[in-house]
């Protein structure tokens, strides 16, 4: 089955900086999406982004497919961006999560 | 707001006893999943319905039984759990197929058997 594999596995900023989350993804896919889990749990969509580049607020993804790697840049980091950060790739039916960045921002 | 609605949020069992999580969209998904998360670690697909039809059952043991009685609502229903079942459960839901559509999920379940 496909591979999913992200760096770093760890991330430790000061508020204000700007940080690049990569996942690499072993075969081609079909989707590709971006998730912030919150300390309580909660997964929350951040990008679908098969291929090509979009931008929310201060995040922005980009994704290369033939090349089979995403990235996700947080500009300007806030305390509420801690949590994990999970990349998922498509296999059959099925969502295959990266093992996740775990990304503590502090005051 | 998540728009994928899971209850109940916190959930404290027996080994023997028989209980029920249940998980509601309203955004005319017709997929929807069933995943499990243990602490510091990813997500994992426990079972896809597709169309109210079950499409993937990831060999979960027969301790836990899904069911989707129509194309908004899935539950899934659990017996003689052991305590190492003790997870985040989350359900999600997808327009149609992982291939085209995003997946969203809910706030999840909390499950501690004692």
């Amino acid at each position: 089955g496909i591979q999913v594999e992200q760096s770093p596995p760890d991330l430790i900023l000061q508020e204000g900086a700007n940080s690049t989350l990569r996942c690499n993804f072993s075969d081609s896919v079909n989707n590709l999406q971006w998730f912030h889990q919150n300390p309580w749990g909660q997964l929350i969509n951040l990008f679908y982004i098969p291929s090509g580049t979009k931008q929310n607020g201060r995040l922005s993804a980009t994704t290369v497919a033939t090349e089979r790697y995403s990235l996700l840049y947080i500009s300007s980091s806030q305390t509420t961006d801690s949590g994990v950060y999970f990349c998922a790739a498509t296999y059959g039916q099925n969502f295959v999560f990266g093992p996740g960045t775990r990304l503590s921002v502090l005051p | 707001d998540t728009e994928v609605t899971q209850t109940p949020k916190h959930l404290v069992m027996g080994m023997t006893n028989k209980k029920s999580l249940k998980c509601e969209q309203h955004m005319g998904h017709r997929a929807m999943y069933w995943y499990k998360q243990k602490a510091k670690k990813p997500p994992e697909l426990m079972f896809v319905y597709s169309y109210e039809k079950l499409s993937i059952n990831e060999s979960v043991p027969s301790r836990f039984s899904p069911e989707c009685p129509n194309s908004s609502l899935l539950n899934l229903h659990l017996h003689a759990l052991q305590p190492e079942d003790s997870a985040l459960y989350l359900c999600a839901s997808s327009l149609g197929s992982s291939y085209n559509s995003p997946l969203h999920f809910g706030n999840g379940t909390r499950l501690t058997v004692t």
